[in-house]
């Protein structure tokens, strides 16, 4: 079956734009995701849903980060009035159920200019 | 607040060397340790996952091992291949994953 799909990959935003970065998990993956890769760093873990429902967005940076799942599969990470320190990796996963091995997307890397 | 470091930051060796990178985590209570390999520009392609109540874990020439009581966990890689250089990234799984920095790893022919 099909991994987990990203898109787009690349985006270029000016600064004070929204941008929306969607994730497709893996068919039946009821966990999911988000995570930020800054250039040279670790992914650092943004929010996760199980099914629809959003348990934690304790590593949302701000209030401009917003997520959601509404139907429990394809999610959607959105930023509001991006800036530059926005600038990363943004990377999804999916896991069967909690606690379980999680598998990755290929990614969006977002540039603000 | 659990931590996840790893060492050596870099590492250039030879072909054929036989190679250690360390994980090391502040926090025990995990449910398993994923290792990952990140090649430049590419997304995370998952290599091993230890469940927290293994002590290891083997695929080809990658072993890696888990010492949840001491916060330790190792990947071993035998007779190294210039294809193997990339970065390589553990993490613990807590219900999300926390990362390390990561190992910059050069094999040179």
């Amino acid at each position: 079956g099909a991994g987990v799909s990203q898109s787009p990959r690349y985006k270029v935003a000016k600064r004070g734009q929204d941008v929306a970065l969607r994730c497709d998990p893996i068919s039946g993956h009821v966990s999911l995701f988000w995570y930020q890769q800054a250039l040279g760093q670790g992914p650092e873990f943004l929010t996760y849903f199980q099914n629809e429902a959003q348990l934690d967005k304790s590593g949302l940076p701000s209030d401009r980060f917003f997520a959601e799942r509404p139907e429990g599969s394809v999610s959607t990470l959105k930023i509001q009035r991006t800036q530059q320190e926005d600038s990363a990796v943004y990377l999804c996963a999916s896991s069967s159920e909690r606690g379980n091995e999680q598998f990755f997307g290929p990614g969006t890397r977002l540039t603000v200019l | 607040k659990q931590e996840v470091t790893q060492i050596p930051a870099a590492l250039s060796v030879p072909e054929g060397e036989n190679l250690v990178l360390n994980c090391s985590f502040t926090d025990s209570a995990i449910y398993n340790l994923q290792w990952f390999r990140q090649d430049p520009g590419k997304g995370l392609t998952s290599l091993l996952l230890i469940q927290s109540s293994q002590r290891e874990q083997t695929s080809g020439r990658l072993n890696a091992s888990l010492d949840k009581s001491s916060g330790r966990s190792t990947l071993y890689i035998a007779a190294s291949q210039p294809g193997d250089s990339a970065t390589y990234l553990c993490a613990v799984n807590t219900d999300k994953l926390i990362f390390g920095t990561g190992t910059r790893l050069q094999v040179f022919p």
